[in-house]
């Protein structure tokens, strides 16, 4: 089974300040990583995903993250941060083999700091 | 592309009331459908799964009979909850894929805000 772990629940930066949200998960068979952002009573936009290939994958909105096998991390990060990135960050990870069915983490809050 | 649309986007109604949440993938055609239910403050949680033309597979502890879900095309998909109560009130996401397998994306609609009085 598959599971994620996101370490901040709360990320507070200042605005044009570089960020980075963590993500591991851990799993017994390879995995497909993604990135979700949501905005207030909105539902989840895709920002990013890793299937295969280069483990630099990058993203909407001037998102990337960068896979890492050893560590079975999977960390967001975007190097200048707007106001309008204030919203919930989810990582996730699904099964190749199995069926289409994604495993959240319990989100990163980013609250950008005018 | 791959726009879901989510419909109502907010219901207030009284206990015992059943309602009927839509799901329609607008600009493609979705094989496989997914209901999440989020708490406040809290993640996704995946309620069941459905396929088109076929019964929905549900999670470990999400009552069969509480929250009907049908998927009888490749574009729409409805989840109704049924006598619904007060604890039922929660925020109520769906998303769709183009296939059951785990390289295609998930699109999510907006959500349901669900409020029982």
């Amino acid at each position: 089974a598959q599971s994620v772990t996101q370490l901040d629940s709360q990320v507070p930066v200042f605005e044009e300040a570089p960020v980075e949200l963590r993500c591991n998960y851990s799993s017994s068979v390879s995995v497909y990583l993604f990135w979700y952002v949501q905005y207030p009573n909105q539902g989840l936009q895709l920002l990013l995903k890793y299937l295969s290939g280069s483990t630099l994958v990058k993203g909407i909105n001037g998102f990337e993250a960068e896979f890492n096998k050893s560590q079975t991390s999977f960390h967001l990060r975007k190097p200048s941060v707007h106001i309008s990135d204030t919203a919930e960050y989810f990582c996730a990870v699904s099964d190749p083999t199995g069926a289409n069915n994604l495993f959240f983490g319990t989100g990163t809050r980013l609250t950008v700091i005018p | 592309g791959a726009v879901v649309s989510q419909h109502p986007s907010r219901v207030i109604c009284k206990s015992g009331t059943s309602v009927k949440i839509e799901c329609r993938s607008l600009d493609f055609q979705a094989t496989t459908m997914f209901w999440y239910r989020q708490f406040p403050k809290k993640s996704l949680m995946l309620m069941a799964t459905s396929n088109e033309g076929s019964k929905a597979t549900y999670e470990q502890g999400v009552e069969k009979d509480k929250f009907l879900i049908n998927h009888a095309s490749l574009t729409l998909s409805t989840l109704t909850v049924t006598s619904a109560h007060p604890e039922d009130s929660s925020f109520y996401i769906c998303s769709a894929s183009r296939s059951g397998r785990g390289n295609q994306p998930q699109h999510f609609g907006d959500g349901t805000r669900l409020s029982i009085l």
